[in-house]
């Protein structure tokens, strides 16, 4: 398996305008996480999907902010409109619910955002 | 869900055992103990979980005293290419809410 796959590795966007990062979770992986890091605040987690269902979304900062998971194999995190706050590396991690001591999260390499 | 304390620095030498230890006085029954390692511009990796006791892997070795009210992670012969930062979890299992602290941030040197 290639595992959690995220795109774009980097995004240089203007302040306004909306921003998509893409995240493929490892296959048979039903939960899905979105983190952020920053040398402020350290990894926080945003939202995390179980199913394809959003279970918890309240570390999403703002209504800017928006998460989809629309099947298995594909998430995407929105902001819209951008700010430059919102500057961060944006990591996907997956993993196997329900299964115990295994249940381990695997991270993708991260989206380097950076809004100027 | 548990807070974590654990030393936000150490320094070490190559071929040196390291001990990180991590405190959590309010875990849970059902939480489990769980390590990450992350290096520069790279996403957190896991390295061992465990519930109590002993746990060793190929990497790493993790005590976990009765209480549960702490564990030290243990690397052996650590050598440069461990520097990074090390986080401990504190968590329930199945699709669990995953937070993460300051970490450690281990520097070994030559």
């Amino acid at each position: 398996d290639a595992g959690v796959i995220q795109s774009p590795r980097h995004e240089v966007t203007e302040m306004g305008q909306e921003v998509t990062l893409r995240c493929k979770p490892i296959s048979g992986h039903n939960s899905l996480f979105w983190y952020r890091q920053t040398m402020m605040r350290g990894l926080e987690l945003l939202i995390y999907f179980n199913n394809n269902v959003p279970i918890d979304d309240s570390g999403m900062p703002e209504d800017r902010f928006s998460a989809k998971m629309p099947n298995a194999s594909f998430s995407t995190l929105k902001i819209q409109p951008s700010e430059p706050r919102d500057s961060a590396v944006y990591f996907c991690a997956s993993s196997r619910s329900g299964q115990g001591i295994s249940s381990e999260a695997f991270f993708g390499q991260g989206t380097r955002l950076t809004v100027v | 869900l548990a807070k974590t304390t654990q030393p936000i620095s150490m320094d070490s030498y190559e071929g040196q055992e390291v001990n990180i230890t991590c405190s959590h006085n309010n875990i849970a029954t059902n939480d489990y103990i769980t390590w990450y390692q992350q290096f520069p511009s790279q996403g957190p990796r896991f390295i061992i979980q465990g519930y109590k006791t002993k746990v060793t892997n190929e990497v790493a070795s993790l005590f976990i005293p009765a209480d549960r009210k702490s564990s030290t992670l243990s690397l052996p012969r650590v050598s440069l290419s461990d520097t990074a930062v090390y986080y401990c979890l504190v968590g329930g299992t199945g699709g669990f809410k995953t937070i993460f602290g300051a970490g450690t941030r281990l520097f070994v040197k030559a």
